[in-house]
């Protein structure tokens, strides 16, 4: 069955990059997603990759994607103490609709 | 305009009982989804609707759970006799639609604890 992967945590001083990676397993998987859960709240969409893409960048993030290796990652520039989250990366086949998550990395941004 | 919409926001039940959990979608979104996320199992798919489709249903757990989705709108996700080890947040999500990189957007979660 499908599977995605992440390390469990991540710690990065204020100022420095971070970068989280995930690997997947299902290779009809169309989308990709970032998603960011701050605590007590909902997840919040920070950007997706089409998997015809190997980048793509959003201001001070940057999502690169290895198809052939299955991996994704997440770089985040500049971290900031607001950046402090749990980051789950997520894949979406294109014929049905659920995501499969993984189980979450934890980012803690230190000063 | 409004977001995705979850109430209660915390639920604290005796196990046994039965609970309901309320969505309230974005206002045009055909798809809703809800998932589970609990200590130990991550993020965990249960159940999606999309427009006047049969729910696709390969996620519930059991079938303490179940789900329905009212004129296209609210939905409730019902689970009956709740375990100690129902205690999660149940998410919900919605979407324009199920295909394609639809954007799934999240409500803040219902906090159930069973005890």
């Amino acid at each position: 069955g499908e599977d995605v992967e992440q390390s469990l945590f991540l710690s990065v001083r204020e100022g420095d990059s971070s970068v989280i990676n995930c690997t997947y397993t299902d290779s009809s998987s169309t989308y990709l997603y970032w998603y960011k859960q701050e605590p007590g709240a909902g997840l919040q969409l920070l950007t997706y990759i089409f998997s015809n893409m190997d980048m793509k960048q959003d201001q001070r993030l940057t999502v690169l994607l290895n198809k052939k290796d299955k991996h994704l990652s997440l770089r985040i520039a500049d971290t900031q103490t607001g950046d402090s989250a749990i980051y789950f990366c997520a894949e979406k086949a294109d014929s049905w609709g659920k995501l499969q998550f993984g189980a979450g990395t934890q980012v803690v941004v230190t000063p | 305009g409004a977001g995705v919409s979850q109430s209660p926001s915390n639920k604290v039940t005796e196990k046994g009982k039965d609970v309901e959990l309320r969505c309230d979608p974005i206002s045009g979104h055909t798809a809703l989804y809800w998932y589970r996320q609990s200590l130990g199992q991550g993020l965990e798919f249960l159940i999606y609707f999309q427009g006047n489709s049969a729910p696709d249903k390969s996620g519930l757990p059991s079938d303490r759970f179940s789900a329905e989705r009212t004129g296209g709108s609210v939905s409730t996700l019902t689970i009956q006799r709740t375990q100690q080890e129902d205690s999660a947040v149940y998410l919900c999500a919605s979407s324009l639609e199920d295909r394609g990189q639809e954007t799934q957007y999240f409500g803040p979660g219902t906090r159930l604890l069973v005890l």
